[in-house]
C-alpha cells in the first residue's frame, strides 16, 4: 500500500513568511508524528497526535510553530514568520497505533528560510 | 528527559568487515530502542529493534545488544557490503507510560562501506 506522503518535497521562502508542511499518513494509522532533521544532526521531535487526544506538543520549539490534523487522518504544520534557523527537512512519520508500533517516516520536506 | 548520545559519527569499513555503533541515553525508563538507516537524500527506515525485555536481537547480518545496567545499546553489522553505506540513527523511548511512542533520536553514524 502507499506509504506516508508529504508535500511539498522542497519549500524556499524568505525570511518572515508563514509556511505550511503537509503530511498524508498511511490509511488506518492513528499515531502522527512530526520531526525536524537539521544538517547533520538527528531527528528532532515536534509534535504527536493519537486519534482524538489532544496532540503532545512538547517538542514545539516556540510558538511560531503549530500543527492540526483533520479528521484523524492529514496533518498540516504552519510555521509563521520563518526565521533562517528554522531551514531543515521537516519529517512526518505515522504508525498503527501509539505504542509499541514501528513509525513509518515520510520522504520529508526540505525547508529553506532565506 | 531523554538524552541520546551515539558514536562514532563517521566510520569507515572494507566490505566484508564488520561495523558497530555505540548509543547511550540517559533516562532509565526507555524501554524501546529503534534503529533506522537513511540513505542520502531517502527517508529514515527502520532496520531493527529492541525491546527493554530481551538483551539481544539478531536479523540475518544485523544484531541490537542492549545494557540496561549501564544504559547503552549498540547496533552490529557483519560482512558488511557497499549498500549498507549509509546513516544509521539510533533512539529511544518510553513506550508504555505517557501518550504516545515520541522517539530521542542520536546525531546519526555515517557508514561508509569501501570495495
Amino acid at each position: 500500500g502507499a506509504g506516508v506522503s508529504q508535500s511539498p518535497s522542497n519549500k524556499v521562502t524568505e525570511k518572515g513568511k508563514d509556511v505550511e508542511l503537509r503530511c498524508d499518513p498511511i490509511s488506518g494509522h492513528t499515531a502522527l508524528y512530526w520531526y525536524r532533521q537539521s544538517l547533520g544532526q538527528g531527528l528532532e521531535f515536534l509534535i504527536y497526535f493519537q486519534g482524538n487526544s489532544a496532540p503532545d506538543k512538547s517538542g514545539l520549539p516556540s510558538d511560531r510553530f503549530s500543527a492540526e490534523r483533520t479528521g484523524g487522518s492529514v496533518s498540516t504544520l504552519t510555521i509563521q514568520r520563518t526565521q533562517q534557523e528554522d531551514s531543515a527537512v521537516y519529517l512526518c512519520a505515522s504508525s498503527l497505533s501509539g505504542r509499541r508500533e514501528t513509525q513509518y517516516f515520510g520522504p520529508g520536506t526540505r525547508l529553506l528560510v532565506l | 528527559g531523554e538524552n541520546v548520545e551515539q558514536h562514532p559519527s563517521t566510520l569507515s569499513v572494507q566490505e566484508g568487515d564488520s561495523a558497530v555503533i555505540k548509543c547511550t541515553y540517559s533516562d532509565s525508563a526507555s524501554n524501546y530502542f529503534p534503529w533506522y538507516k537513511q540513505e542520502l537524500g531517502k527517508r529514515p527506515q527502520l532496520i531493527i529493534d529492541i525491546r527493554s525485555n530481551v538483551g539481544e536481537k539478531k536479523d540475518q547480518r544485523i544484531a541490537v545488544t542492549l545494557n540496561k545496567t549501564a544504559k547503552h545499546f549498540s547496533l552490529h553489522i557483519t560482512e558488511t557490503q557497499p549498500e549498507d553505506s549509509a546513516v544509521y540513527f539510533c533512539a529511544a523511548s518510553d513506550e508504555l507510560t505517557g501518550g504516545g511512542n515520541k522517539l530521542t533520536f542520536g546525531t546519526g553514524t555515517q557508514l561508509k562501506v569501501e570495495l
